[in-house]
């Protein structure tokens, strides 16, 4: 079935470090591929899309791209924020009228 | 984009007790809603989907008669926790499509209700 699969955490990083959070999936044909964001003690909110092989999303500094090959979506940014600090969850949605599957989320806490 | 509500925030309830969770589409319509649950420090697990004018459809081990869920109109879906235990206790968030700004399945999410079970 499909499935997402997503780096351990907690990942702590000093404020102006590189940020990659690795995501792969597993999946037949092409899926949607999302990143949701998770602030503490709230829901979650669309971070970026992409639902098509190279397409790349981007929101806020935040960037990942849909590779078909390597079945992948990592999450970058440049230069994180202690503002930046949450949880991040991959996701994948098969089609129109599937559910959507959620990674186990990495929890990322920026120190200044 | 679209904005989904959800009322309580938080609620405290005895044990024994029902609690109703409402999920609102506050700028369009969402024929399909969705009930996740999260416990601490973990990923969200689909509950159950949503149908307006039809019956919910129960994802496998959530128990129909403990978490009745109603899809009443277009815009309000609720989640009933029957008869509550601490074990209840949890984060439940729903969300929604928008079908007309939507076509790739993403999901528009509530702020979650924070139940706890005394």
């Amino acid at each position: 079935g499909n499935s997402v699969t997503q780096m351990e955490g907690p990942v702590t990083l000093s404020e102006e470090a590189f940020l990659t959070i690795n995501c792969t999936y597993t999946a037949t044909g092409y899926p949607s591929l999302f990143w949701y964001v998770q602030y503490p003690g709230e829901g979650l909110q669309l971070l970026l899309k992409a639902t098509k092989a190279d397409d790349k999303g981007s929101n806020k500094g935040f960037e990942a791209t849909y590779r078909k090959e390597t079945t992948s979506f990592h999450l970058e940014k440049g230069s994180v924020q202690v503002s930046d600090s949450a949880v991040y969850f991959c996701a994948l949605s098969q089609t129109s009228y599937d559910k959507v599957i959620f990674g186990p989320g990495t929890s990322l806490s920026v120190i200044p | 984009g679209a904005v989904v509500s959800q009322h309580p925030s938080r609620v405290i309830c005895k044990s024994g007790t029902s609690v109703k969770i409402e999920c609102r589409s506050l700028d369009f319509q969402a024929t399909t809603m969705f009930w996740y649950r999260q416990f601490p420090k973990q990923s969200l697990m689909l509950m159950a989907t949503s149908n307006e004018g039809s019956k919910a459809t129960y994802e496998q081990g959530v128990e129909k008669d403990k978490f009745l869920i109603n899809h009443a109109s277009l815009t309000l879906s609720t989640l009933t926790v029957t008869s509550a235990h601490p074990e209840d206790s949890s984060f439940y968030i729903c969300s929604a499509r928008d079908p007309g700004t939507s076509p790739y399945n993403e999901q528009f999410f509530g702020p979650g209700t924070r139940l706890t079970v005394l």
